[in-house]
């Protein structure tokens, strides 16, 4: 079974700081996707990375995708307080059954 | 948007009812998971589907059961509900049920008082 490790589990930052989370994985990811959950609502796809080395950039965020494909990472540039929130890395596995999330990292972002 | 819309949003019932929760996945996606989340947990997998077949189980309760139906929408059907299944439920969707990405719906909220 895949396990995910995602670190740091708690960040508290001040406004245009930047910061970074990470997600490592007991064994080869096919993809990995980042969420974000704020309280009461849906997990919200931010990205998906699939290639080895590949590195995706969303605004202010970039995510990369390790080049052994066992690792990720989120970047954020200037952190904002509407970034604060849940931050999931998910991965669908390589055979039905459930999708592997890890931890989670509450961020939070003081105006 | 995700593309997954789950009905309804909130739902309030007594000890003792059912209740059935709906989703329609995104248009193209064959897989649908539904999830069970509590106050402050992490989302805990209960079943998924596949094209209307059965695929993989999670920790889910014999008082709860779920189809997908033909045209690739899913209920999930919970009975004999107690105060302990208050939680939000979460479907998702992806094309393929591995491997590949999946979209949240945005929960159903039930509160069993």
């Amino acid at each position: 079974t895949q396990l995910l490790e995602q670190s740091p589990q708690f960040l508290s930052i001040q406004e245009g700081e930047n910061l970074t989370v990470y997600c490592n994985s007991s064994s080869v990811f096919s993809s990995l996707q980042w969420d974000r959950q704020e309280p009461g609502e849906g997990p919200v796809l931010l990205v998906t990375v699939v290639t080895g080395g590949e590195v995706k950039k969303l605004k202010r965020l970039t995510f990369q995708f390790g080049d052994a494909r066992k690792d990720s990472s989120l970047h954020i540039t200037a952190a904002q307080p509407g970034d604060t929130g849940l931050y999931l890395c998910v991965s669908g596995g390589t055979s039905y059954g459930k999708l592997t999330f890890g931890q989670g990292t509450i961020l939070t972002v003081h105006p | 948007d995700s593309g997954v819309t789950q009905t309804p949003k909130h739902l309030i019932t007594a000890t003792g009812q059912r209740v059935t929760l709906r989703c329609s996945p995104r248009s193209g996606d064959l897989s649908v998971y539904w999830y069970q989340q509590s106050l402050d947990q992490g989302l805990q997998f209960l079943i998924q589907y596949y094209n209307g077949e059965e695929r993989a189980k999670g920790n889910i309760l014999e008082r709860f059961s779920a189809q997908q139906f033909p045209d690739l929408h899913s209920e999930l059907n919970l009975s004999s509900l107690e105060l302990g299944d208050s939680a939000l439920y979460f479907c998702a969707s992806s094309v393929t049920g591995m491997g590949t990405e999946a979209f949240f719906g945005q929960g159903t909220r039930l509160t069993v008082v």
